[in-house]
């Protein structure tokens, strides 16, 4: 079957770095998406990875391996309107996303 | 460019209801979306469209109908609305997905169905 999994919520301090980690299982695979979703609002586009590595945007990275089935997310210098739920999304051999729950993350002062 | 849009915001139905939620977008799409979200759960697909005329079934598409007409318009109609619809519903639309680009998503639609 097809599966995306992360945690379902991880707490950080303002001014720091976090990793939200994320492994998928799809049918084939076309590529792996992080989307940003505020409480009550749709998701919005933060990553497209297809190839391994380091893609960096701002103070946003995100990673792919293919052969681990793993990616992260990379926040830095976390600031307090960074705290949303962040989904991540593989793109199976249909080209069809298949989604993750999402992850809840809490910044604190 | 408005980009995606869904009507109504949030509506109650009583169980046995129908209605139609509203999609329509202005970026000149061919593909477009429907999914819903429960709490703590991923989206799930419900159908999708890949031009005026041709939609397909998605993960969950039991009481659910849709219909393309035209580009623009992608309404997703639910008859005889039962609790376990209760969700919030986003319509999206993008290029064709081969590109590596990302879906645009409307602002959703919240149904709780009494």
């Amino acid at each position: 079957g097809q599966n995306i999994d992360q945690p379902t919520e991880m707490t950080a301090t303002e001014g720091a770095i976090v990793q939200i980690n994320c492994t998928y299982q799809t049918s084939g695979f076309n590529g792996l998406f992080w989307y940003q979703q505020h409480a009550g609002e749709a998701p919005t586009f933060l990553s497209y990875n297809v190839l391994d590595g380091l893609e960096e945007k701002g103070r946003f990275s995100s990673f792919l391996s293919r052969s681990k089935g793993y990616s992260y997310l990379l926040l830095k210098e976390l600031q307090m309107k960074d705290s949303a739920s962040y989904l991540c999304a593989g793109m199976d051999s249909n080209y069809q996303l298949i989604w993750g729950a999402g992850t809840k993350l809490i910044i604190k002062p | 460019n408005a980009g995606v849009t869904q009507t109504p915001k949030f509506r109650i139905l009583k169980i046995g209801q129908s209605m139609t939620l509203q999609c329509a977008q202005d970026m000149n799409h061919n593909y477009m979306y429907w999914y819903r979200q429960d709490p703590g759960m991923g989206l799930k697909l419900i159908y999708y469209s890949v031009g005026a005329g041709i939609t397909d079934k998605g993960e969950v598409p039991n009481g659910y109908n849709v219909s393309r007409s035209t580009t623009e318009d992608f309404p997703l109609r639910l008859e005889l609305a039962a609790p376990s619809q209760t969700s919030v519903y986003f319509c999206a639309s993008s290029p064709p997905p081969d590109r590596g680009e990302t879906q645009y998503f409307g602002p959703g639609t919240r149904l709780l169905v009494l």
